[in-house]
């Protein structure tokens, strides 16, 4: 399983964009990049998964270089309800266990 | 769609005594379910993998005897912590996986457990 590094946390004001990257060196061939947010006290919620280059949906973006040993979530605009964790996280092709690593704390201030 | 319940969605014990834990996907079928826990401040840390009608596959440290995960359908899936001590008091996350969704895990709402 690849193992992923991210900042620790982050800091940003309302209506900023934030970007946060992640590397994964390691990634296999048929691995999946995916975000997921968590708040306190809940379960984590799927953002955003890619392969490669850009993805977008209505909540963010993800950034995917060619060598796809990093990936960048970029989330528009923010607001203070953004305040959360956000895991970055590699997945085989065919699905299998997630390991989380520590994940990003991104504090939104008004 | 793809959602994930999980039952109680907190409890508060004596030390001793054992707690289930359910874990359901309710409008899809989950051939596998995970169950993960977290301590406050820390990240997520998974303790097994449960596929339908086999026995988990416990993450290393993870006492098999002291958390029994039954998975009897493929809607459903038990975790029980026996003999609970203050320890185990944890923020209990079970996931299940679309088999027609590749890739993609669906967290429940997670489990607040109080060991007293």
């Amino acid at each position: 399983l690849a193992k992923t590094t991210q900042p620790i946390s982050m800091d940003s004001y309302e209506g900023q964009e934030v970007n946060i990257t992640c590397s994964h060196n390691n990634i296999a061939t048929n691995d999946y990049i995916t975000w997921y947010q968590q708040f306190p006290s809940q379960g984590p919620r799927f953002i955003i998964q890619g392969y490669k280059t850009k993805v977008t949906n209505e909540v963010a973006s993800l950034f995917i270089p060619a060598d796809r040993k990093s990936s960048t979530l970029s989330l528009p605009r923010v607001s203070l309800s953004d305040t959360a964790v956000y895991y970055c996280l590699v997945l085989g092709g065919q699905g299998g266990k997630l390991i989380f690593g520590q994940g990003t704390e991104l504090s939104v201030k008004p | 769609g793809a959602v994930v319940s999980q039952h109680p969605s907190w409890v508060i014990c004596k030390s001793g005594t054992s707690v289930k834990i359910e874990c359901r996907s309710l409008d899809f079928q989950a051939t596998t379910m995970f169950w993960y826990r977290q301590f406050p401040k820390q990240s997520l840390m998974l303790m097994a993998t449960s596929n339908e009608g086999s026995k988990a596959t416990y993450e290393q440290g993870v006492e098999k005897d002291k958390f029994l995960i039954n998975h009897a359908s493929l809607t459903l899936s038990t975790l029980t912590v026996t003999s609970a001590h203050p320890e185990d008091s944890s923020f209990y996350i079970c996931s299940a996986t679309d088999s027609g969704r590749a890739g993609e895990q669906f967290f429940g709402p997670g489990t607040r457990l109080t060991v007293l």
